[in-house]
């Protein structure tokens, strides 16, 4: 069974401060997906990520594929309370997307 | 346009009503999906559609029943539900296998 475990499940930073949080798997996946999701709403896409290696940034997020595309980071630089949110990662398994239980961040004002 | 649309957006129902939930998207995705989602967990998927042919159910107890009337359409019916089956209701379509776009989602009270 592919699974995808993500880590830390909880963090709660200050405002301006850097954070990394990791999506990890012992099975290759063609591809990932990171997500956000605000309380209530549904799950935004931020990036997928289908080469291993591969960096994406978006604004002051970046996001980096393993190069053996079992793992996955999401770097937040200089954090900001519009962050917060519940982080999810997912990939496609043999047949449907699978998700990681996701990373519920905190930006402190 | 990158938005798929769910209705309503709060349901309330008693355990003996009848209700739908409805998905749309015009993206001119050939996959929808359901998924349910229960507080501070990650959504679990329930049906897949492709190609509006059911291709996925996770094994969803039977008051619950989908429908694809066209490609742009998703509907949940719900009959005689139970207090647990309160969640967060999500609709998302695709269009690669890589990435799913979800709706805002309806919030099911059982009562």
């Amino acid at each position: 069974t592919q699974l995808l475990e993500q880590s830390p499940q909880f963090l709660s930073i200050q405002e301006g401060e850097n954070l990394t949080v990791y999506c990890n798997s012992s099975s290759v996946f063609s591809s990932l997906q990171w997500y956000r999701q605000e309380p209530g709403e549904g799950p935004v896409l931020l990036v997928t990520v289908v080469t291993g290696g591969e960096v994406k940034k978006l604004k002051r997020l970046t996001f980096q594929f393993g190069d053996a595309r079992k793992d996955s980071s999401l770097h937040i630089t200089a954090a900001q309370p519009g962050d917060t949110g519940l982080y999810l990662c997912a990939g496609r398994g043999d047949d449907k997307i699978i998700f990681g239980k996701g990373t519920r961040l905190h930006i402190l004002p | 346009d990158t938005e798929v649309t769910q209705t309503p957006k709060h349901l309330v129902m008693g355990m003996t009503n009848k209700k739908s939930l409805k998905c749309e998207q015009h993206m001119g995705h050939r996959a929808m999906y359901w998924y349910k989602q229960k507080a501070k967990k990650p959504p679990e998927l329930m049906f897949v559609y492709s190609y509006e042919k059911l291709s996925i159910n996770e094994s969803v107890p039977s008051r619950f029943s989908p429908e694809c009337p066209n490609s742009s359409l998703l509907n949940l019916h719900l009959h005689a539900l139970q207090p647990e089956d309160s969640a967060l209701y999500l609709c998302a379509s695709s269009q690669t296998r890589y990435e799913q776009y979800f709706g805002p989602g309806t919030r099911l009270t059982v009562t």
